[in-house]
């Protein structure tokens, strides 16, 4: 089984509906991300825990709210979705040794916003 | 500001033969990860490699080296014996501090047979 899944892999909606992203993970890591992927600029940083009790904004959180369920749960929603949040978005756990982390990802979720 | 930069767009290479993947980085961090990851058509982000800057011999594995020159601050990929299954987009990514990380906007690796 994946380490870090991701439901759903793909999803259509319409602008101004609000959905959820889910993510889970059994590697037993603290530390969750979410970011996008958009074409020609890499993955960005959406939102990051570094624990459940601890919610952080990443550089691209505008349009987006996320909830830590538990040590394993981290999900994304869009409250208001809109056509510019089309997007990749993948999920991601971290494995952290001194100052130093590794992240893994998982299969990512296809977003289009119509 | 940590940067991470990936200049060529597109490469290609035949297959069985070997092809260099660039990246250049800046970060005033002492201490830091280098990663490649691989994202192929599944579009799963998969970890090629990882290089620790304190680390001065190049990290391998299998098929897969990098060239780390740290004063240049320079980390680029050579992929070797390249096959099909290698067809894919590259991203280097650099880690310093916390949740410091940083992608590339990635190169995309044409395998031609």
């Amino acid at each position: 089984d994946a380490d870090v899944t991701q439901t759903p892999r793909n999803r259509i909606t319409k602008t101004g509906k609000r959905i959820m992203l889910e993510c889970s993970q059994t590697k037993g890591h603290d530390r969750m991300y979410w970011y996008r992927q958009d074409p020609g600029l890499g993955l960005r940083l959406i939102y990051y825990s570094f624990d459940v009790k601890d919610i952080n904004k990443g550089e691209i959180s505008d349009g987006y709210s996320v909830s830590r369920q538990a040590q394993a749960k981290f999900s994304l929603s869009l409250e208001s979705a809109i056509p510019n949040q089309t997007a990749l978005y993948f999920c991601a756990t971290s494995e952290f040794r001194g100052r130093r982390e590794t992240q893994y990802f998982g299969p990512g979720t296809r977003l289009l916003v119509l | 500001a940590q940067t991470v930069t990936q200049s060529q767009p597109e490469m290609s290479v035949q297959e069985a033969e070997t092809v260099t993947l660039s990246c250049t980085y800046d970060t005033s961090e002492s201490d830091y990860y280098l990663f490649w990851y691989k994202q192929p058509p599944s579009r799963q982000m998969i970890l090629v490699i990882r290089q620790e800057a304190y680390k001065q011999q190049n990290a391998t594995e299998n098929r897969f080296s990098v060239n780390f020159q740290k004063a240049a601050k320079s980390f680029s990929l050579k992929i070797s014996d390249s096959q099909l299954g290698d067809a894919a987009m590259y991203f280097c990514a650099s880690s310093s501090g916390t949740y410091k990380y940083i992608f590339g906007t990635g190169t995309r690796l044409k395998v031609l047979a």
